[in-house]
């Protein structure tokens, strides 16, 4: 199975700092590699697929980078909004894996 | 609007079985890939089960293969998710989830709580 690895798992950042999180496949995915954010007590929503490809109406300062097995998420001016955790996930064929995840805070 | 409602989830004995359902509205059901991913309490995402617009394919994690069952009724809108043999690490949040153009998650639903213990 492949594993997917997040760094940092969790980070503190100010409004309007540029964010970096990271998300290392054991293995290469190609651009198959899907963002997510999970907001305190929420549901999970999509933010970024096909590696760079932002869902319709996620805000123009997330964005997504990479191939085979590094990628990155950009939030390039942190917003009190984007307090959440974040997920990555491959879906280069089954088993479907998520990496653990990353808590941005304030 | 996608409206994705999961139901069915509960209290259950070590060994149990639990069905869990999720009515699907406001999309071409019948079109897309369904998933099931959980979530235990205060830990990430994991990815349960999918299964075929069509029903005839389904993939499993190695964690629930052999005991966790995913179908679909494309009349009914509806997607199933059939739990035997239940443990303690089965314990959870089940979220019913709408593939995209390939297993990308576009619409989760509230997801329906699952607890397995004596």
């Amino acid at each position: 199975d492949i594993q997917m690895t997040q760094s940092p798992s969790s980070l503190s950042a100010s409004v309007g700092d540029r964010v970096t999180i990271t998300c290392r496949a054991s293995q290469g995915v190609r651009r198959y590699l899907a963002w997510y954010q999970q907001k305190p007590g929420k549901v999970p929503s999509l933010l970024i697929y096909a590696a760079s490809t932002l869902q319709s109406g996620v805000p123009s300062r997330f964005s997504g980078s990479g191939s085979g097995t590094d990628f990155t998420l950009t939030i390039s001016s942190l917003q009190p909004e984007d307090v959440a955790t974040y997920f990555c996930q491959n879906y280069n064929g089954a088993p479907l894996t998520f990496g653990g995840g990353t808590k941005v805070e304030l | 609007e996608v409206q994705l409602v999961e139901s069915g989830g509960g209290l259950v004995q070590p060994g149990g079985s639990l069905r869990l359902s999720c009515a699907a509205s406001g999309f071409t059901f019948s079109s897309y890939t369904m998933s099931w991913v959980r979530q235990a309490p205060g830990k990430g995402l994991e990815w349960v089960s999918d299964i075929n617009s069509s029903g005839s394919k389904t993939y499993y994690a190695d964690s629930v293969k052999g005991r966790f069952t995913i179908s679909r009724d494309n009349s009914w809108n509806t997607l199933y998710l059939q739990m035997n043999s239940l443990r303690a690490e089965d314990t959870a949040l089940y979220y019913c989830a709408k593939a995209g153009d390939m297993s990308w998650y576009d619409h989760w639903g509230q997801g329906t709580l699952v607890t397995v213990s004596s």
